[in-house]
């Protein structure tokens, strides 16, 4: 299994800051993908990072709000810009695992905007 | 649209009986499903997934039940323990623009009563 380390754990933030959540992998791999778990909801699919081109973001997410950068096959980073408290969510990190249907997440970044 | 659905958000079971967590899904193309547990503070941990192909997949105490024609799986787990408490979310695979992506239903909170 691959082993997901994401940064900051958690944070508390002022509306209109920016903050950028870290995911680490300790093997490459092609594509790594950011979710979000907002309170008593499912965990929804923002974008898909694929090393060396432009995330590929789902419908109701946009790059100007949540930037990604994927600079190697083991890291990437999500910035939630410009924050508002609807942004406060659980945001997760994931990779796919070496089986098919099998896929991995980090420990999430708790975010709350105040 | 909520193409995985599961309708008990909450589920408590006596130590050592058998748990049911179901899943309801809308779209026939989903080729692979997936069952996830998530402790508090932690990311989802792959617990089990079933091909669309097949109808069981059993894994020790886990067993994954899919009846395509009603669109529906089950997570059996059997005997239950106290460690089992935590929130299951169902997911189910889809190919779609080059690659696999995972729509989650909302959970279901499991508490294994010592």
């Amino acid at each position: 299994s691959a082993v997901i380390s994401q940064k900051p754990s958690r944070d508390i933030c002022q509306r209109g800051t920016s903050l950028t959540i870290q995911c680490q992998v300790d093997s490459q791999v092609t594509m790594m993908f950011w979710y979000r778990q907002q309170p008593g909801q499912s965990l929804t699919l923002i974008a898909t990072a694929n090393q060396g081109s432009e995330a590929t973001y789902e419908s109701g997410f946009v790059i100007d709000k949540f930037p990604i950068s994927r600079p190697n096959l083991t890291f990437s980073t999500l910035t939630v810009s410009n924050m508002s408290p609807e942004d406060s969510s659980i945001y997760l990190c994931s990779v796919e695992g070496f089986l098919r249907a099998e896929a991995f997440f980090g420990q999430g970044t708790r975010l709350t905007v105040v | 649209d909520q193409q995985v659905k599961q309708n008990s958000p909450s589920l408590s079971v006596q130590e050592g009986r058998i748990s049911i967590l179901n899943c309801d899904y809308t779209n026939s193309m989903f080729d692979y499903f997936l069952w996830y547990k998530k402790y508090p503070a932690e990311g989802p941990t792959f617990l089990i997934s079933i091909s669309s192909i097949k109808d069981k997949n059993e894994d020790g105490r886990f067993t994954v039940f899919l009846n395509k024609s009603a669109k529906h799986l089950s997570l059996h787990i059997v005997p239950s323990q106290p460690g089992d408490s935590a929130v299951y979310f169902c997911a189910a695979s889809l190919y779609t623009s080059g690659t696999y992506k995972y729509i989650f239903g909302t959970g279901t909170r499991l508490k294994v009563l010592a």
